[in-house]
């Protein structure tokens, strides 16, 4: 079975706080996806990457920073916390580009004051 | 842009009741990939099914099945028999060429609470 983890399950930050969600997958995925989800808004992309040191801008990468050193993780950066970033977080991983099913891990509540 | 529309915000049945849940995209690829996904409480997505465009045939599974239509473009969902624990969000999702590779376009997501 694919497992994705992400560091933690809910996070209180305060404004202006830097702020890394880490996100490790362990079946050798080439595609790791960061998204938030908002009431009413669904789930949106906010980075992805298809390869170690990789990354693409997703729908809202405002705010945000990632970083993929090694496969198997992909961390998501927020180099200043604003309260328009309280949400939930979710990571995913892929096999294939485009046909690949993603995976999710169990997602990061964030709340920032 | 590819788009994904799923027009019931909330939908609430009584246990034992059948439910289908409605999706609807939009794309101008030829080749394009579609998936359901189930967010419960816990708000961990779980896979349900991926269909590529190329597959029409309906699918069971247990007591879930897809119907995909290219003619109308909608790829919908039906639980029979529906269960307290198929309370849930259920998202469907369509996989989109971006620039630099792929990534999933979600609906909003349909919730669904089952009643005893």
């Amino acid at each position: 079975d694919v497992k994705v983890t992400q560091s933690s399950r809910y996070l209180v930050k305060r404004t202006g706080e830097k702020v890394f969600l880490e996100c490790v997958q362990d079946m050798d995925h080439e595609n790791m996806f960061w998204y938030r989800q908002d009431p009413g808004l669904g789930l949106r992309l906010i980075y992805f990457s298809y390869d170690v040191k990789m990354k693409e801008k997703g729908d809202i990468p405002e705010g945000y920073s990632v970083s993929r050193e090694k496969k198997e993780r992909f961390s998501l950066i927020l180099e200043s916390a604003s309260t328009n970033q309280t949400s939930m977080y979710l990571c995913a991983s892929s096999l294939f580009v485009g046909s690949g099913t993603q995976y999710f891990g169990p997602g990061t509540r964030l709340l920032v004051l | 842009a590819q788009k994904v529309t799923q027009a019931q915000t909330e939908i609430s049945v009584v246990e034992k009741e059948d439910v289908t849940l409605d999706c609807v995209y939009e794309t101008r690829d030829t080749t394009y990939y579609l998936f359901w996904y189930k967010q419960p409480p816990s708000g961990e997505l779980v896979f349900l099914i991926r269909r590529n465009s190329f597959d029409e045939q309906n699918e069971i599974s247990g007591r879930y099945s897809w119907n995909f239509q290219k003619s109308t473009s909608s790829f919908n969902f039906t639980i029979t028999a529906s269960q307290v624990v198929d309370s849930a969000v259920y998202f469907c999702a369509l996989s989109e060429a971006r620039d630099s590779g792929y990534a999933l376009n979600f609906g909003k997501g349909t919730s669904l609470l089952v009643t005893p």
